[in-house]
Formats: C-alpha cells, structure tokens, sequence
C-alpha cells in the first residue's frame, strides 16, 4: 500500500498571498496523483490530476507540479473561496487508492 | 454534466446494516464504475471498495471485507453500497464518486450520505 503524507497540516495565508502545499508518497508514482479540494459539509472536488492537469472548470490560479514521490498545490493568490481542506491522492498502485491526511488552508 | 444525487441520512444501531443508494444521471457507467469512500468526523478520506470493469470484479479495502456489498444497476443508473454489522466506529460520511478504468483519479462525487451507528 502507497502511503501518503502531507505538509503542513495547517497553513495560514492571506488572502492576495501565495500558498505552496506539499505532498509526498512511500513510492514513485509515475505522475498519478490528485488534489482535491472539500469545503466544510460539501463533498470533495477534484482541482488537479496527473499531478499538473487542472480539471475542467478549475481557475488558472491553482497549479501542481512535481513527479517521482514529491508533489505540490500552489494556490497563486488565495481568494476567500479557497480556504478549506486540500488533499493529495494517488492513483498508480490500487488497490487501494490512498489519501493524504489533508492540508488546512486557513485565513491568516 | 455530471451528477450524483444520494440517498439521505440513515442512524443505526450496531449490529445493524446500512444501504446507501447513488443515482447517477450524464454519465455513462460502460467503461467505467462507481466507488465508495467514507469520512469519519473530522477525519480524512478512506476508499472502500468499487466495481472494476475490466477485471469484473468487485475489489475491497482489505479492512471491509465480508461486511462491503457494491452494486450497480445500470438499467437505472443507480449504485448501492450495502455495510453489515456496523460498529460505532462506522459513523461516517459516505460518498460515491464516478471513476473511469485505468489510471484515473475520482473524477466526480456525490454529496455525502451521513451515517451514524449509535445504540
């Protein structure tokens, strides 16, 4: 099973501010991972697959790079709609699917 | 569009099972399934089990096996997941979320089903 960890597990940002989250998995992926974004009481939303694809309807202000068993999010300048919980997924080794333990991104 | 529309809110007692229905409408189920995943409160995300097509088989996280049923009719276009003798520790969130065969991410999601097991 991939075991996967995120950091940090709060990030206080301003809105306007730039915010970098950080994922990483137990072994290579090959490019298969998901960001995912859940807002309190909503379900989660897929922001990013193949670690730098934005899905369809996904603004330009968030971006993922990264490869190997090193990820990131970038948020680019943080709108008040984009404070909630961040997690990483991956999709090469299942089953299982795995999750991150999750980034809460916070207003500063 | 895609959208998923799930059955509603359900409280249990241990020992008992829950069925949770996902009506899924725009979107095709040939080629591809729909896979469970739960959300203990204020916990992280847990994938539970899915069809997959390609191999036509059912496949579990290892921790529900035996109590984890997955269907589909796809003449309604409606997944079930059918959890048996629930504990506490079940009370959870619990989403459908569409995914295509292969290397792919859980593209689409319903809107969450709370389930609580309380005596």
């Amino acid at each position: 099973e991939i075991v996967m960890t995120q950091s940090p597990d709060t990030l206080s940002v301003s809105p306007g501010d730039r915010a970098t989250l950080s994922c990483r998995a137990s072994q290579s992926l090959s490019g298969n991972l998901a960001w995912y974004q859940q807002k309190p009481g909503q379900a989660p939303r897929l922001l990013i697959y193949g670690a730098s694809t934005r899905a369809t309807g996904i603004p330009a202000r968030f971006s993922g790079s990264g490869s190997g068993t090193e990820f990131t999010l970038t948020i680019s300048s943080l709108q008040s709609e984009d404070f909630a919980v961040y997690y990483c997924q991956q999709y090469y080794l299942w089953p299982p699917w795995t999750f991150g333990p999750g980034t809460k991104v916070e207003v500063k | 569009q895609v959208h998923l529309v799930q059955s509603g809110a359900e409280v249990k007692k241990p020992g008992a099972s829950v069925k949770v229905s996902c009506k899924v409408s725009g979107y095709s189920l040939s080629g591809s399934s729909i896979h469970w995943l739960r959300q203990a409160p204020g916990r992280g995300l847990e994938w539970m089990g899915g069809f997959e097509p390609e191999a036509d088989e059912t496949i579990f996280a290892q921790s529900f096996q035996g109590r984890l049923t997955v269907t589909e009719d796809t003449s309604t276009d409606t997944a079930y997941m059918e959890l048996s003798s629930l504990r506490s520790d079940d009370t959870a969130v619990y989403y459908c979320a569409t995914w295509m065969v292969g290397y792919n991410p859980f593209e689409s999601w319903g809107q969450g089903t709370l389930v609580t097991v309380s005596s």
